[in-house]
């Protein structure tokens, strides 16, 4: 079974960049099965899907984020990623990564790790 | 774009209870619908897909059912580690969109 796990900076300063890596263990990202995907929880609230990409590259967006959203992926390191530009602190959130099976919902999911935009 | 509606947003329950919870989209989705749990300082974890399908490894107590616009998650005997927060989530299949229910939390 694979392991997501993220990581990046836990703070970041209001208008700065915020950008998270995910990396795959124990699987391949380049599955035909798959897709990556961002998910994000403000304290105390619901869950907000962010974007997800395809390993050939190809991504999608939540509308309500589009415009400052960036998702990619690197084979090569078995790695995607999120870049979330112009951040307020209504970011601040736990940003977990999973994996979508296919049009079967997100089976596996890394632990999260908080960010705080301050 | 698609809204999930869950309620209630809250359900006191006890041990042994069966429990429903309804999820309603905005559109029709077909059965392109999943049921998560999430515990405090947990990722979530997927229970139901294509609105009636168990995950494995998920308990046969959890069981979905549903198509169109309505949907419902039923626990059929409440047992102390199901108290958690569920939430539905839709999946667009022509381009892979998602958008999650705001929440139903099962208390004591």
């Amino acid at each position: 079974q694979p392991q997501l796990q993220e990581s990046g900076p836990g703070l970041v300063k209001p208008s700065e960049t915020l950008s998270l890596t995910c990396t795959i263990s124990g699987g391949s990202i380049s599955s035909r099965n798959y897709y990556w995907g961002w998910i994000r929880q403000p304290p105390g609230k619901g869950l907000e899907w962010i974007a997800n990409v395809y390993y050939s590259g190809s991504t999608f967006y939540n509308p309500s984020l589009k415009s400052r959203v960036t998702i990619s992926v690197d084979t090569s390191k078995n790695q995607f990623y999120l870049m979330l530009n112009s951040v307020t602190a209504s970011d601040t959130a736990v940003y977990y990564c999973a994996r979508q099976r296919a049009s079967d919902g997100l089976d596996i999911w890394g632990q999260g790790t908080m960010v705080t935009v301050s | 774009d698609i809204q999930m509606t869950q309620s209630p947003s809250t359900l006191s329950a006890s041990v042994g209870d069966r429990v429903t919870i309804t999820c309603r989209a905005s559109q029709s989705i077909s059965s392109w619908l999943a049921w998560y749990q999430q515990k405090p300082g947990k990722a979530p974890k997927l229970l139901i897909y294509r609105a009636s399908r168990l995950e494995s490894g998920v308990p046969s107590r959890f069981s979905g059912s549903g198509s169109g616009t309505e949907f419902t998650l039923t626990i059929g005997s409440l047992q102390p580690d199901d108290f958690a927060t569920y939430y539905c989530q839709q999946y667009n299949s022509y381009s892979p969109t998602l958008t999650f229910g705001g929440g139903t939390k099962v208390e004591f």
